[in-house]
């Protein structure tokens, strides 16, 4: 079956621009997470959405970034006011159902995002 | 603070000899840890998982260690493979209602042939 996709998979943008950053989980997926990994880092938790609930948006590094989850499927990650110090690889990741013990999140390839 | 550390950037082994991974936490609440591999261009695969009720957790030729009083874990890869080659990440976790994997550095693990 088809795993976790995002869109797209480089992008190249000059700072202040904004930036769309699409991720489309497996499906019948409930549990959808952002990552970002940046140069010499481990993953960084950004945002989580579960189901129809309020997303947990406490990893989010600053107002410049915010996501979304439309008809609980896809997501998308926008950063505004790109600073270079956003180019990182952004990561989605989805699993079944969260709460309770942890199930395994199937992760997408990843965007590379590069700010000049 | 680094709550989830992996303080070896690389590893290289010989083909057929035993890789091991290592991985410290800090925080006491976490109950639940797993490991993660990464090839270039893709996204993290999950690999295998240990509850703290255990110690041991063996799949095929993965084995993790988990050693609580030294909040301590490691992954054993025996025999290694030139496929093995990648870079391994630790996560830990709470499994109580939380579902945020604190993810390590990683390990980039080359298995030579």
């Amino acid at each position: 079956g088809a795993g976790v996709s995002q869109s797209p998979s480089n992008k190249v943008t000059e700072k202040g621009k904004d930036v769309e950053l699409r991720c489309d989980p497996i499906s019948g997926h409930t549990a959808l997470y952002w990552y970002r990994q940046s140069l010499g880092q481990g993953l960084e938790f950004l945002i989580y959405f579960q189901g129809n609930s309020a997303p947990d948006k406490s990893g989010l590094p600053s107002d410049r970034f915010s996501a979304e989850r439309t008809g609980g499927s896809v997501s998308t990650l926008t950063i505004q006011r790109t600073q270079q110090e956003d180019s990182a690889v952004y990561l989605c990741a989805s699993s079944l159902v969260a709460g309770g013990p942890p199930d395994t999140q199937y992760f997408g390839p990843g965007t590379r995002l590069t700010v000049l | 603070d680094q709550q989830v550390k992996q303080n070896s950037p690389s590893l290289s082994v010989q083909e057929g000899r035993i890789s091991i991974l290592n991985c410290d936490y800090t925080n006491s609440m976490f109950d639940y840890f797993l490991w993660y591999k990464k090839y270039p261009a893709e996204g993290p695969t999950f690999l295998i998982s240990i509850s703290s009720i255990k110690d041991k957790n063996e799949d095929g030729r993965f084995t993790v260690f988990l050693n609580k009083s030294a909040k301590h874990l490691s992954l054993h890869i025996v025999p290694s493979q030139p496929g093995d080659s990648a870079v391994y990440f630790c996560a830990a976790s709470e499994t109580s209602g939380t579902y945020k994997y604190i993810f390590g550095t990683g390990t980039r693990l080359k298995v030579l042939a």
